[in-house]
């Protein structure tokens, strides 16, 4: 069964710290992939996707994350964080033989520090 | 414009109760679902839409009935509410496209306390 696995449950930085979150699938087909970010009593947004090509891609506010197939591995970065990064990030798999059904992480919560 | 939307935004009821959470989009997509978001902020997915068409009912108890009276709306039926049922219940919806795989958006979600 697919499943989704972030490695940081807690991250706290100091602003201008640069973020990676881990974010690992178990899936035997393609897929495609999600960073989904939840800022403190608001809804998901989405922060970046990836879909084919570019392995690297780029998402809203600064974030990037790299697929690396060998790896099962779509990590999130930052290269410097701000205060307002402060929020919950959900990394989320769907296979491309799926129905939508999005298969999420079980969150990573960003704690920035001024 | 929200581009999904939900109501109410808040829902403090007490057990036994039967409640209703409504949906709409405004996107023109023919997928909607439901998510639950539960007190670890896990989310799961609980069903989804495509054109008026129910095609993922995960495992929910059968209290939980979801109706979409037309693409722009899926709402969901709660009936004989337990404590269990406290969670943030997001609405979301995508445009499917043909072989590729589309993007969800989230409405704001819906806060439910069961009393």
């Amino acid at each position: 069964a697919q499943s989704v696995s972030q490695h940081n449950h807690h991250v706290i930085l100091s602003e201008a710290a640069s973020l990676e979150l881990g974010c690992n699938y178990s899936y035997g087909g393609t897929v495609n992939l999600f960073w989904y970010v939840q800022y403190p009593g608001q809804h998901l947004q989405l922060l970046l996707k990836y879909f084919s090509g570019d392995p690297l891609v780029k998402g809203i506010k600064g974030f990037e994350a790299e697929f690396i197939k060998s790896k099962f591995s779509f990590n999130l970065r930052k290269p410097s964080v701000q205060w307002s990064d402060t929020a919950e990030y959900f990394c989320a798999v769907i296979g491309s033989s799926n129905t939508g059904k999005l298969i999420f992480g079980q969150g990573t919560t960003l704690q920035v520090k001024p | 414009d929200t581009a999904v939307s939900q109501t109410p935004k808040y829902l403090v009821t007490q057990m036994g109760n039967d409640k209703s959470i409504k949906c709409e989009q405004n996107l023109g997509h023919d997928t909607m679902y439901w998510y639950k978001q539960d007190s670890k902020k896990f989310l799961k997915i609980m069903f989804s839409y495509n054109n008026k068409e129910l095609i993922i009912n995960e495992t929910v108890p059968n209290r939980f009935s979801p109706k979409s009276p037309d693409k722009a709306h899926l709402n969901l039926h709660i009936n004989s509410l337990e404590l269990g049922d406290s969670a943030v219940y997001f609405c979301a919806s995508s445009q499917r496209l043909a072989g590729a795989v589309e993007t969800q958006y989230f409405g704001p979600g819906t806060r439910l306390l069961v009393l």
